[in-house]
């Protein structure tokens, strides 16, 4: 597609429940980024993937958060044992290289309430 | 990385121009300044970026000092539909690192 696209768009789980959120990226794009809203903040950044590998996880707010790219191109954020603090707008990105002067393609968000 | 600092929220009148101002201090020599806005219930959406000289495009201009502590990003004739939260951010060149954003500009524009 033109775009990137995520889903679901809207995801309700319980408490301690297994979510996975996935992103397709504009074709060729090789970095992948993921980032997480919440309401009145800015996007705070998750993990960045070139490739199928994750260049800087740093974001990750601790092990229950994993994100996959197996093949470079479709990426998959995990979240186990989900927490009602884990409710947010999880956005993903994508860009045609690493380089500061490419920019960045947003999707629209998978909106996860936790319950 | 190198700090950005805006105004929390501004006003517009539909119509009229909009000069969003940034600082940038601290920014490097290799650091790219880029603005992003973010429509209500939409993903941050790319407007311009620059990194020396002034930038134009069908969105907006990018006005930038020259000693690069600072920048303004300029819509020429605000509408309603330019009300969103503008995130002015730098993005080394090299590095490639991700987008961090701060709290943004919130602009509401006046009808």
């Amino acid at each position: 597609g033109a775009g990137v696209s995520q889903t679901p768009s809207n995801k309700v789980t319980e408490k301690g429940k297994y979510v996975e959120l996935r992103c397709d990226p504009i074709s060729g794009h090789t970095a992948l980024y993921w980032y997480r809203q919440s309401l009145g903040q800015g996007p705070e950044f998750l993990i960045y993937f070139q490739g199928t590998g994750a260049a800087d996880d740093s974001g990750l707010p601790n092990d229950r958060f994993f994100a996959v790219r197996p093949e470079g191109s479709v990426s998959t954020l995990k979240i186990q044992r989900t927490e009602r603090g884990d409710s947010a707008v999880y956005l993903c990105a994508s860009s045609l290289t690493r380089s500061g002067a490419n920019v960045l393609t947003f999707g629209a968000g998978s909106r996860l309430t936790v319950l | 990385d190198a700090k950005t600092t805006q105004p929390n929220s501004m006003e517009s009148n539909e119509e009229e121009p909009v000069h969003l101002p940034c600082n940038h201090s601290t920014i490097s020599g290799t650091d790219y300044i880029h603005w992003y806005r973010q429509l209500p219930s939409q993903g941050p959406e790319y407007v311009i970026h620059g990194l020396t000289s002034n930038v134009n495009n069908r969105m907006a201009s990018l006005a930038i000092a020259e000693d690069r502590k600072s920048s303004t990003l300029i819509l020429h004739r605000a509408t309603l539909r330019d009300a969103a939260v503008y995130y002015c951010i730098l993005r080394d060149r090299n590095a490639g690192n991700m987008l961090t954003f701060g709290g943004g500009t919130r602009l509401m524009v006046k009808p």
